[in-house]
């Protein structure tokens, strides 16, 4: 099972939004509705941030936003902030008990 | 958001095995499963595999299939993720989230266990 792509880096300045990529196959992102979006800080756990391609869990910002289309997923970061300087990582179910993760975006507030 | 309690870091030689613990509460244990992510120094996060607490189910992610082996134990509560034939690019940090099916979403996560394999 290969890694969904995310491209490596993605920045704004505060107040700006930035959009991040997740590129699957239809094996995966293209085939289930069970993608995800994590945040991870340096040197934490990753934290759960969009379910389900668009669902926010209790307490997340609603300037987290997630998408897809086809085999692409996407999350939107608005009114970009400095605490949501961090590596973010989007996932999926990939069938048959499987499971990927993306390849990982650092995110950078300039 | 439930917070689960992993075991220390570990040190280990090639070859060794290490077996990690992930504590979670005893409310509705047996309601969800676990999956184990691994994170080498500097890179991305790895999907290890996923353990029904319910029924015992496993799946492995293939390239780990041989040497992992992931159990739950209701009667404390915990699970564990035991790694054999170790070898230094299995250097990482190991995490334990919780979730209710393999499909995620995985609410709940361990600190994180560092293993070190090191001759």
């Amino acid at each position: 099972q290969s890694a969904l792509t995310q491209p490596p880096s993605a920045s704004g300045s505060p107040g700006q939004s930035v959009t991040i990529s997740c590129t699957g196959t239809s094996s995966d992102v293209g085939a289930h509705n069970y993608v995800s979006w994590y945040q991870q800080l340096p040197g934490k756990a990753p934290k759960l941030l969009i379910f389900g391609v668009s669902q926010r869990p209790p307490g997340v910002p609603d300037r987290f936003s997630g998408s897809k289309s086809g085999n692409t997923a996407s999350l939107t970061v608005s009114g970009l902030q400095a605490e949501d300087e961090a590596d973010y990582y989007c996932s999926s179910y990939a069938g048959s008990s499987n499971y990927v993760f993306g390849t990982g975006t650092k995110v950078t507030v300039l | 958001q439930v917070q689960l309690v992993q075991s220390g870091g570990e040190v280990k030689k090639p070859g060794a095995s290490v077996k990690v613990s992930c504590k979670a509460p005893g409310d509705a244990f047996t309601n969800y499963g676990f999956t184990w992510v691994r994170q080498a120094p500097g890179q991305g996060l790895e999907w290890m595999g996923w353990n029904s607490a319910l029924t015992g189910y496993t799946n492995y992610a293939q390239m780990l299939q041989d040497r992992v082996t992931m159990t739950t134990d209701t009667s404390t509560t915990t699970a564990y993720m035991e790694l054999r034939s170790l070898r230094s690019d299995d250097t990482a940090v190991y995490y334990c989230a919780r979730g209710t099916s393999v499909a995620g979403p995985f609410h709940s996560w361990g600190q994180g266990t560092l293993v070190t394999v090191s001759s």
